[in-house]
């Protein structure tokens, strides 16, 4: 089946660099998101991988590693407005033939302080 | 403007009752998801489509029902048989067809007391 791993919370100070970490196990593999979601509001898109490796876009990179079901994401020069929630997330389910819905992990809180 | 739209973003309903939310999209998107998501939990999935007049079961559909008369459209009803309806509410499209970027609509946040 399908099950995503992400550390609960985490805290960093400004302009410091932080590595949000996820581990999943599914039966298929058809990429990886990450979403950033500030409480109380809809997930937005920040990085989807499909092949190892880093992809880096501004001061967010996402790295994949499909051998170890392994996927980070590393954040530079924090902001206090990088305070949210960061959720993994992969596509397909137990429940979904096509594999188009995404299962998502619980997502790490992070806390940026000045 | 194309996107997702949810309404009301807070909803109140007594026990017992059941109660609809609202979602649209103008996206031209032919799959839509509804998520449901609890305070320091992720997104699980309760219903989605991937075309007009069909719609499956997600991981927790139990007590929730859904209608896709229309492309722009996918209702969600919370019924009394819902244990627990107070939650937040997320719905999502895609265009379908191995795209799986899923686009997000405001949510609603539905209280049942």
């Amino acid at each position: 089946g399908q099950n995503i791993d992400q550390p609960t919370e985490m805290t960093a100070t400004e302009g410091a660099i932080v590595q949000i970490n996820c581990t999943y196990q599914t039966s298929g593999f058809n990429g990886l998101f990450w979403y950033q979601q500030h409480a109380g509001e809809a997930p937005t898109f920040l990085s989807y991988n499909v092949l190892d490796g880093l992809e880096e876009k501004g001061r967010f990179s996402s790295f994949l590693s499909r051998s170890k079901g392994y996927s980070y994401l590393l954040l530079k020069e924090l902001q206090m407005k990088d305070s949210a929630s960061y959720l993994c997330a992969v596509p397909g389910g137990p429940w979904d033939q096509a594999g188009t819905a995404l299962i998502f992990g619980k997502g790490t809180t992070l806390s940026v302080s000045s | 403007d194309g996107g997702i739209t949810q309404s009301p973003k807070y909803l109140f309903r007594k026990e017992g009752q059941n109660v609809t939310l609202s979602c649209e999209q103008n996206l031209n998107h032919d799959a839509m998801y509804w998520y449901r998501q609890d305070p320091g939990q992720g997104l699980r999935l309760i219903y989605y489509s991937q075309i007009v007049n069909d719609f499956q079961k997600g991981d927790i559909a139990e007590g929730y029902s859904v209608s896709r008369e229309k492309k722009e459209s996918f209702p969600l009803t919370v019924t009394s048989a819902q244990k627990n309806p107070t939650a937040f509410y997320l719905c999502a499209s895609n265009s379908g067809q191995g795209n799986y970027e899923q686009y997000f609509g405001p949510g609603t946040r539905l209280t049942v007391t």
